[in-house]
């Protein structure tokens, strides 16, 4: 099956420090990739979506210019949170999907467990 | 109104039992539906589809009725291993973007 992996899987940093995630499509090539957050005991919320080589969009609310997202190649992506708070402390998930077309399956990342103090 | 509303539970029952767990959807536009299954700290992973005719995998069955917007999922013959969150997702109105609802938690109890 497709295998997504995410490295750190965890972080520890102080505020005000930038942290960068890296999001792996491992045996597929990955033409969209996903970025969502979930807050303890809340559902996932999607953060931003990115299509290789193109800008990423991003969900009302969230902060292009705090998450940074780079999707330079069809196997990878990373989330750089900018200036990070305690506020943004979260669990923060990747999905890569085959093809930006009318659906396809997301496979998920393992998770970066954020924690800023 | 959230776009997937799920009862977040806990559902307490003993190995064995039949346990349903009930979603509803407020876009009408949402073309794909799935059941994913959450553990402690982990990833979701993918359960199974939804289709409108029903369908069943072992001791999973799910159900979709368009009509009312409302999703259920149906676990037979609970197993220990069962327990976890369970998500409803459906795909916004067709296209690939997923919203997730907050789960609703089953722990299986011997």
């Amino acid at each position: 099956g497709a295998v997504v992996s995410q490295h750190p899987s965890w972080v520890i940093c102080k505020s005000g420090t930038s942290v960068k995630i890296e999001c792996r499509s491992l045996d597929f090539q990955a033409t969209t990739m996903f970025w969502y957050r979930q807050f303890p005991k809340q559902s996932l919320m999607l953060m931003a979506t990115s299509n290789e080589g193109s800008k990423a969009t991003y969900e009302q609310g969230v902060e292009k210019d705090k998450f940074l997202i780079n999707h330079a190649s069809l196997t990878l992506s990373t989330l750089t949170v900018t200036s990070a708070h305690p506020e943004d402390s979260s669990f923060y998930i990747c999905s890569a999907s085959a093809s930006g077309g009318y659906y396809n399956e997301q496979f998920f990342g393992p998770g970066t467990r954020l924690t800023v103090l | 109104r959230k776009e997937v509303e799920q009862d977040p539970g806990p559902f307490n029952v003993p190995e064995g039992a039949t346990v349903a767990f009930n979603c509803t959807y407020s876009n009408s536009a949402s073309q794909s539906f799935f059941w994913y299954r959450q553990d402690c700290r982990k990833e979701p992973k993918l359960l199974m589809s939804v289709y409108s005719s029903g369908n069943e995998d072992g001791r999973f069955t799910a159900q979709l009725n368009r009509a009312s917007q409302y999703i259920s999922l149906l676990i037979r013959d609970s197993k220990l291993s069962d327990s976890a969150t369970y998500l409803c997702v459906v795909n916004r109105g067709g296209g690939n973007k997923l919203t997730f609802g907050t789960g609703t938690q089953l722990k299986v109890e011997l």
